[in-house]
């Protein structure tokens, strides 16, 4: 059974700071990671995909790797107050598991 | 736009009532994937298709639950007896590259 653990937050970052959240998975045999954002009462849109030990960046996002630490992470930059929203980290790609989601608020 | 439409958007029932769902990706995708989300939670697996065979299901999809994807295109999923446990969003995705995957806006369930 593969678990996904996230922060549960809230996590509350003032307009233009790093958000930072993490994720840790329990099947070390996983390959595929994402990270989803979910704006309240809509569907899942992806914002990032990583698949290698290490950081991939994606304009004001950077996703982490660590195999060995069965560890993910997102880090927003110069945060805003539209990046409020719940992040899911979802891990594999067949019966795709997604952690319980943390809850970010930018504030102005 | 994500490259998938669902139908309803909404749905109200009452205990005991049978409810199908529709997911119809924009052009046909090789997976197609079903979800189920509470309030609070992340999204739960609960089937995908290859094409039109179903591949693999989640021990959540209780006899209750039986999904269809006729010549590979749209999918329904068919929830019979309903229970107000079942009350949830049902989420559909489709897989583009890489092992992706992209939600269509949810049908919204609640059983009363």
């Amino acid at each position: 059974q593969k678990e996904v653990e996230q922060n549960s937050g809230p996590l509350s970052v003032p307009e233009g700071a790093i958000a930072s959240l993490n994720c840790t998975y329990s099947d070390r045999g996983s390959q595929s990671f994402f990270w989803y954002r979910q704006y309240s009462g809509k569907s899942p849109e992806l914002i990032m995909s990583i698949y290698s030990n290490g950081d991939k960046e994606d304009g004001r996002f950077t996703a982490q790797l660590n195999k060995a630490s069965q560890y993910v992470s997102l880090l927003i930059r110069d945060s805003q107050p539209s990046d409020s929203a719940t992040y899911l980290c979802a891990v594999d790609r067949n019966d795709m598991r997604f952690g319980a989601g943390t809850r970010l608020t930018v504030k102005p | 736009d994500t490259g998938v439409s669902q139908d309803p958007r909404h749905k109200i029932t009452k205990r005991g009532q049978n409810v199908t769902f529709r997911c119809d990706p924009i052009s046909e995708h090789n997976r197609l994937y079903w979800y189920r989300q509470t309030l609070g939670q992340g999204p739960e697996f609960l089937t995908y298709f290859q094409n039109e065979a179903q591949l693999e299901k989640s021990r959540l999809l209780s006899d209750r639950f039986s999904a269809e994807r006729p010549k590979g295109s749209f999918s329904t999923l068919e929830i019979q007896r309903t229970e107000q446990g079942d009350s949830a969003m049902y989420l559909c995705a489709w897989e583009a590259l890489q092992e992706t995957q992209y939600f269509g806006p949810g049908t919204r369930l609640l059983v009363l």
